[in-house]
């Protein structure tokens, strides 16, 4: 596609539940992150790939953060046992590969937890 | 570790006057630096960055930013903004090759362009 494409872009769930958060990388982009933007902050790294394998996953809060990209294109974000804390915006975004440093972020999909 | 402090939250400025946010950063080796603009309802997008050579670097929409190594600072400024540029802007660094591809953002700056 055009740009990075996030699905959904609005979720409300339940305190408790298990989510899954979609991106879809620009085509040919090897590297992919995920950030979270809490109100009023700035984007926070949670995990960096660079092809279909997690290079950096430090910024994953605790065990229930999870991110996968089997195919080394599209990634899906897992959240298990969700808490309010949680709601937050999560960004996508991805570049050409490494060392390259212009990141092309999607619009992001707004976790509401409940 | 790298950190980011915009000093400002928040900014209002009349249309056709100049503005400059602030940018300020840490970090133990050397970096990239970037300005993002976040519209509202749309994603980030990459205002300009610093990856070498001029400290004077220019990006779209006719932002500029200058860094100052000596003072660790990549202000953004803009000698005449419209009611567009009304925005959120975040600074943001990165390591030079060799260290994580991760972006550290500041909390960024609303920019208010008020007519």
């Amino acid at each position: 596609g055009a740009g990075v494409s996030q699905t959904p872009s609005n979720k409300v769930t339940e305190k408790g539940k298990y989510v899954e958060l979609r991106c879809d990388p620009i085509s040919g982009h090897t590297a992919l992150y995920w950030y979270r933007q809490s109100l009023g902050q700035g984007p926070e790294f949670l995990i960096y790939f660079q092809g279909t394998g997690a290079a950096d996953d430090s910024g994953l809060p605790n065990d229930r953060f999870f991110a996968v990209r089997p195919e080394g294109s599209v990634s899906t974000l897992k959240i298990q046992r969700t808490e309010r804390g949680d709601s937050a915006v999560y960004l996508c975004a991805s570049s050409l590969g490494p060392r390259n440093t212009e990141a092309f972020f999607g619009q992001g999909t707004r976790l509401t937890v409940v | 570790a790298q950190s980011v402090t915009q000093l400002d939250s928040q900014v209002p400025v009349f249309e056709e006057a100049p503005v400059e946010l602030r940018c300020n950063y840490s970090s133990s080796v050397s970096v990239y630096l970037f300005w993002y603009v976040q519209y509202p309802n749309q994603g980030l997008q990459l205002l300009l960055k610093y990856l070498s050579g001029s400290t004077l670097v220019k990006g779209i929409n006719g932002f500029e930013a200058e860094f100052n190594k000596s003072q660790t600072s990549f202000h953004l400024r803009k000698p005449s903004v419209h009611i567009s540029d009304t925005a959120e802007y975040f600074c943001a660094v990165s390591d030079s090759p060799g260290g994580s591809e991760k972006l550290v953002f500041g909390k960024g700056t609303k920019l208010t362009v008020n007519p």
